[in-house]
């Protein structure tokens, strides 16, 4: 079973304000790293999709790095707003792309007006 | 395009029932994944198949059958149903690998086991 973390679990930010969180995978056999956005009582939709060291992708406000030889991922959201409430899901794809996707348990983000 | 998707909404089962969950594609998706959903844990990975005729077991595959006969659909059965199995389940599609494996997800399954 691979190890994918993420941190925090939950974070309260205040509309306006800038934040980020964290994923962890194990560094060997890295294949994709995959940013899931997922609203309350809807599915998951895809953010990013990296698949090379030093990757910066960007969407609007938010954006995301990866460092495939440290193993870790960041999602930034900048002057949050309160449509970015949402849970906010990693998952790593190893195995040359045989594999299945491995998820984070995701970080809840709360925006507080 | 009506993307992935999943019947039924809800469904409720007895101890030892089995039944099965249907998923269909219609964006022509390679891959194909199922995933349940549990409080605290997370999606949790199934079964996957990355084309029509092969499959392969996931994270938690016990108590779970799936086929791949076709590119648009793939089941997934609950052989002898367990109140372990009561779940949110998700089924998800994508075109290819590396960059081109962005999942797109169903609506979901609610399924309780009693």
């Amino acid at each position: 079973i691979l190890n994918v973390e993420q941190s925090p679990q939950s974070l309260h930010v205040q509309e306006g304000d800038s934040t980020n969180f964290t994923c962890s995978f194990p560094s060997s056999n890295f294949y994709a790293l995959h940013w899931y956005r997922w609203e309350t009582a809807k599915s998951p939709e895809a953010l990013f999709v990296m698949t090379l060291n030093g990757d910066e992708k960007k969407k609007g406000r938010i954006s995301a790095t990866l460092n495939t030889k440290e193993g870790y991922s960041y999602l930034y959201i900048k002057g949050s707003q309160p449509e970015d409430s949402a849970t906010y899901l990693c998952a790593y794809h190893s195995g040359g792309g045989a594999d299945g996707l491995t998820f984070g348990k995701g970080t809840h983000l709360i925006i507080q007006p | 395009n009506a993307g992935v998707t999943q019947t039924p909404k809800f469904q409720v089962l007895k101890t030892g029932q089995s039944m099965t969950l249907q998923c269909a594609q219609d964006m022509n998706h390679e891959y194909m994944s199922w995933y349940r959903q549990d409080p605290g844990m997370g999606l949790r990975l199934i079964h996957y198949s990355v084309g029509a005729g092969i499959t392969d077991q996931g994270e938690v595959p016990n108590g779970y059958n799936v086929s791949r006969s076709t590119t648009e659909d793939f089941p997934l059965r609950l052989l002898s149903a367990a109140p372990s199995q009561t779940s949110v389940y998700f089924c998800a599609s994508s075109y290819g690998t590396g960059e081109y494996n962005e999942q797109f997800f169903g609506p979901g399954t609610r399924l309780t086991v009693l």
